[in-house]
C-alpha cells in the first residue's frame, strides 16, 4: 500500500541551527500538508500546498518556516533559526484531491531543540 | 469547547469490553475522520464519514454523525490489547482539506 515517507525519524538541533525535514508523500497526491504536536498536545495545522505555492498557512507558520517541493516528489519543511519552542513531532500528509477524501500521514519526525 | 474535542480524556476498559468516544466540534464540515496514534508514533486513518451520512461501520469500528449536534462518535467492539492507543477526531470543511484535530482520547485496555 502506497504510504507517505518522512526522513529522519528523529532529529537533535541546537538552538538558532536550520533544520530541513522531508517528506515523500504518494505519488499521485495533489495536497500536502505539514503538522505539528507539542508532547501531550493536539496535532496542530501549520501549512497546505497545492500546485506548487502554500494555499494556507497558519499562525505557528511564521517567516522562520518555509516548504518546498523542489523535484515533485520530495516535499520540505524549512526551519529557519530553530527555537526550543519548536521541539515537537512533524507530521507529513498527503492527499489525493479536495473532494473530502482522506489524509494519509507519514510517521513522523521528532525534532528535539537543545 | 474548542473545534474537536473529545471525551473522556482517558478511558480504561477491560479486553473485550467496547469503547466509545465522543467528539463534538464548532463549525459547519465537509467530513469528519477518526485516527490512531500509538504512543509516539503517527497517525493512522481509521474512518472517514461524510457530513450527509449519519453512521458509518469498518470491522469492529461503527462512527456516528449528528451535525445537528456537531458531534459523532466511535465505538470499538470487542477490545483487544492493540487497541490501546489515542484516538483522535479530525474536522475538514467544505472546499478545503485541512484538518482540525480534537483534543484526543488515550484508551487503555487491560489484558
Amino acid at each position: 500500500e502506497p504510504e507517505v515517507t518522512q526522513t529522519p525519524s528523529h532529529q537533535v538541533t541546537q538552538m538558532g541551527q536550520e533544520v530541513i525535514l522531508r517528506c515523500v508523500p504518494i505519488s499521485n497526491h495533489l495536497y500536502f500538508y505539514w503538522y505539528r504536536q507539542i508532547l501531550g498536545q493536539k496535532v496542530e495545522f501549520l501549512v497546505s500546498f497545492y500546485n506548487n505555492e502554500i494555499s494556507e498557512k497558519s499562525e505557528i507558520f511564521d517567516d522562520q518556516f518555509s516548504v518546498e517541493r523542489p523535484d515533485g516528489s520530495n516535499f520540505t519543511l524549512k526551519i529557519r533559526s530553530t527555537k526550543l519552542e519548536d521541539s515537537a513531532m512533524y507530521f507529513c500528509a498527503s492527499v489525493w484531491n479536495g473532494d473530502g477524501t482522506v489524509a494519509f500521514f507519514g510517521q513522523g519526525t521528532r525534532l528535539t531543540v537543545v | 469547547s474548542q473545534q474537536g474535542e473529545e471525551d473522556p480524556q482517558a478511558l480504561s476498559i477491560q479486553e473485550g469490553e467496547n469503547a466509545t468516544m465522543n467528539c463534538s466540534y464548532k463549525t459547519s464540515i465537509n467530513n469528519l475522520q477518526w485516527y490512531r496514534q500509538n504512543s509516539g508514533r503517527g497517525l493512522v486513518h481509521l474512518i472517514l464519514i461524510r457530513s450527509n451520512e449519519r453512521e458509518k461501520h469498518s470491522g469492529r469500528l461503527r462512527v456516528t454523525l449528528d451535525t445537528s449536534k456537531k458531534s459523532s462518535s466511535l465505538l470499538i467492539t470487542a477490545s483487544r490489547a492493540a487497541d490501546t492507543a489515542s484516538y483522535f477526531c479530525a474536522t475538514a470543511p467544505f472546499g478545503n482539506e485541512k484538518l482540525t484535530f480534537g483534543t484526543g482520547t488515550r484508551l487503555t485496555i487491560i489484558p
